[in-house]
């Protein structure tokens, strides 16, 4: 089945700063792969989705990209601000999802 | 507005109760989940349902039962053969997974007391 790995486990970035969290995925045949914010005590929000046919996709300040190739995507928060701290989560999916094991994003004020 | 009901949102269990966490949905979705979050963990899935009337176990199964006698409810059975059901339990519901994410309900967190 499909594996998908997630780096890092925890980012602390100073407010304003970038973060960026990849993950890796296994099998060729995954073809959709939304990102999830998790908040404490929280269900997951879907923030951002990208389709295999697909290479980069912005909203505002979050940008997801895709590497078929290489089978690594990667989500981009820019400006980030204290709001931003949640748990990230990442998924594959080709009919089943496949999630990665989260990464807990904080912003500095 | 649509979306998925959990309740209750905290649920307290003794030694060799079974409880039912339940899970609600108004979107219309077909398919619906159960998974299992762990601190510094990712989702397991525990049951999966894409239709009325027919589930399927997940990767963790053992110790939980579910059915699915009407499209809009899922409900999750912790059965006392689970040995460690201390977790924060979510539902979800989606439209086609070949297309969308899923919306997730707000969880339950379950503690044995």
């Amino acid at each position: 089945g499909e594996n998908v790995e997630q780096h890092p486990s925890t980012l602390s970035v100073q407010e304003g700063d970038s973060a960026v969290i990849k993950c890796t995925y296994s099998d060729s045949a995954s073809n959709y792969f939304p990102w999830y914010k998790q908040e404490l005590g929280k269900g997951p929000q879907l923030i951002i989705d990208i389709r295999s046919n697909v290479g980069e996709k912005k909203d505002q300040r979050i940008a997801v990209t895709l590497n078929k190739t290489a089978k690594h995507f990667s989500l981009h928060i820019t400006e980030t601000q204290p709001e931003d701290s949640a748990v990230y989560f990442c998924a594959a999916s080709m009919g089943q999802f496949y999630f990665g094991t989260g990464t807990s994003l904080t912003v500095i004020p | 507005d649509g979306g998925i009901t959990q309740s209750p949102k905290y649920l307290f269990r003794k030694e060799g109760q079974n409880v039912t966490l339940s899970c609600e949905q108004n979107l219309n979705h077909d398919a619906m989940y159960w998974y299992r979050q762990d601190p510094g963990q990712g989702l397991r899935l525990i049951y999966y349902s894409q239709i009325v009337n027919d589930f399927q176990k997940g990767d963790i199964a053992e110790g939980y039962s579910v059915s699915r006698e009407k499209k809009e409810s899922f409900p999750l059975t912790v059965t006392s053969a689970q040995k460690n059901p201390t977790a924060f339990y979510l539902c979800a519901s989606n439209k086609d997974t070949r297309f969308y994410g899923y919306t997730f309900g707000s969880g339950t967190r379950l503690t044995v007391v």
